[in-house]
């Protein structure tokens, strides 16, 4: 069965960066795209970024826009988010999301979800 | 960016019941809309997608229904772990800018 598993959140002043990894399993890892949605604490959930099967066309929102990249190691199975200049509203739950779609087409909602690394950013 | 509104914020029901969630885009989404699940302390999960569509595993008491700006779930013979947050998401803008509704919230009457 697909499985997701977030690692890498913790507790990291303003400023600072991060990087998250997400290990999958279960399926051709090589054929989706994938993306890292994020839920503030007590909030709803908020899109963050979203890569291509073969890494080579990545989208963000324009709150991350400059700060976090995407990428991911097909030889590994993992995907990466990395997060540079952190703010104090960019403490969620990050949860990586496999595509609805194929390599063929993008579905652009998400199948199969992690259960989540939490980044707390605080001074 | 195209704004998703959910409607009502919570909503209180009785076990057994059927109840209807609103979802409303600020721009036709054509029928580029997915609904999630998410249980306390739990990661969401897919229940729909283009609008209709069950997600694998999904039971026939779920079902999705509308096109360009407005869209429901329904949920007939509502059960005890239903009683959870539900959220809807659009993704039909290029580049994609994928948005969430602020969530529904079922509450045991």
């Amino acid at each position: 069965q697909v499985q997701l598993v977030e690692s890498g959140g913790g507790v990291v002043p303003p400023g600072t960066s991060l990087r998250l990894s997400c290990a999958a399993s279960g399926f051709s890892f090589t054929t989706y795209a994938l993306h890292w949605v994020r839920q503030a604490p007590g909030k709803g959930l908020e899109w963050v970024a979203l890569l291509s099967y073969d890494g080579t066309n990545k989208y963000y929102t324009d709150s991350v826009k400059g700060r976090f990249t995407i990428s991911r190691d097909n030889s590994r199975n993992t995907l990466y988010l990395q997060m540079n200049t952190l703010r104090v509203e960019d403490t969620a739950v990050y949860y990586c999301a496999k595509d609805g779609g194929s390599a063929a087409y993008y579905g652009y909602y998400f199948h199969y979800w992690g259960q989540g690394t939490l980044v707390t950013v605080s001074s | 960016e195209i704004v998703m509104t959910q409607s009502p914020d919570t909503l209180s029901v009785s076990p057994g019941e059927s109840v209807t969630l609103s979802c409303r885009a600020s721009q036709s989404v054509s029928s580029n809309l997915a609904w999630y699940q998410q249980k306390p302390g739990q990661a969401p999960s897919l229940l729909i997608y283009d609008a209709s569509t069950r997600a694998t595993g999904i039971p026939a008491r779920f079902s999705g229904s509308g096109s360009g700006t407005e869209f429901t779930l329904t949920i007939t013979s509502l059960q005890s772990e239903d009683f959870v947050v539900y959220y809807c998401q659009q993704y039909n803008n290029w580049p994609p800018m994928l948005t969430f509704g602020q969530g529904t919230k079922l509450d045991i009457k």
